[in-house]
């Protein structure tokens, strides 16, 4: 079975710096996609990431990237210069390329922007 | 953002009585899908469709029933509410199987009482 583990329930930060959020998976497929999602106060789900697994060139989006290690089955988020407006409950997720719809979230980790 | 309107945004009911949640979309999306968030659970996959009248079940499909007579919505249906179906759904749509860029639609937060 498929699973998504994020070991971090609550994580705070100090505006303006870099937190890293933590998810490992396990999968015995080869091909797939990794996710971080972001859901803010308003409940709305944001995708931040996404990461190819065939590609060991790690995602980058403004101030979000990743760093994916594939044989340790990781794929952590790192934020930079943290905003107030980052503070939301983050979803790391999964998907083998095999399975259509069946995209596994972890639990989920809720970070504070502390001004 | 992606047209991904569901109804109601708030629901409040009676253990034991059926309830539909409607997902409606305009993006001619192929891919839609059922989750429902709990804490320390995530986001868990309900059912989902590829297709109109294809749909399959996911993780935690017990106790539900969906159907896609349109391209545009995607009913989820609690044929008898329990209290343990109180919870945050989510519906989501995508283009394409595989690549799995999902779009959300902003929630339904059901109360079984």
């Amino acid at each position: 079975a498929q699973t998504v583990t994020q070991s971090q329930p609550e994580m705070s930060v100090q505006e303006a710096e870099t937190v890293t959020l933590s998810c490992t998976y396990d999968t015995s497929e080869n091909n797939y996609y990794l996710f971080w999602y972001k859901q803010p106060p308003s409940r709305q789900m944001i995708l931040v990431i996404r990461q190819e697994a065939y590609k060991q060139q790690n995602a980058t989006e403004n101030r979000f990237s990743v760093n994916f290690q594939k044989a340790a089955k990781s794929f952590s988020l790192k934020i930079s210069d943290s905003q107030l407006g980052d503070t939301a409950m983050y979803f790391c997720a999964f998907i083998a390329s095999s399975n259509t719809g069946k995209l596994i979230f972890g639990q989920g980790t809720t970070l504070q922007v502390k001004p | 953002d992606a047209g991904i309107t569901q109804s109601p945004r708030h629901k409040v009911t009676e253990t034991g009585t059926p309830v539909t949640l409607r997902c409606h979309q305009t993006e001619n999306h192929r891919y839609m899908y059922w989750y429902r968030q709990d804490p320390g659970h995530g986001l868990r996959l309900i059912h989902y469709s590829y297709g109109v009248k294809d749909t399959d079940k996911g993780e935690v499909s017990d106790g539900y029933s969906v159907s896609r007579s349109k391209t545009e919505d995607f009913l989820l249906t609690l044929e008898s509410a329990t209290s343990s179906q109180t919870s945050v759904y989510f519906c989501a749509i995508s283009e394409s199987r595989g690549k799995e860029k999902l779009f959300f639609g902003s929630g339904t937060q059901l109360s079984v009482l």
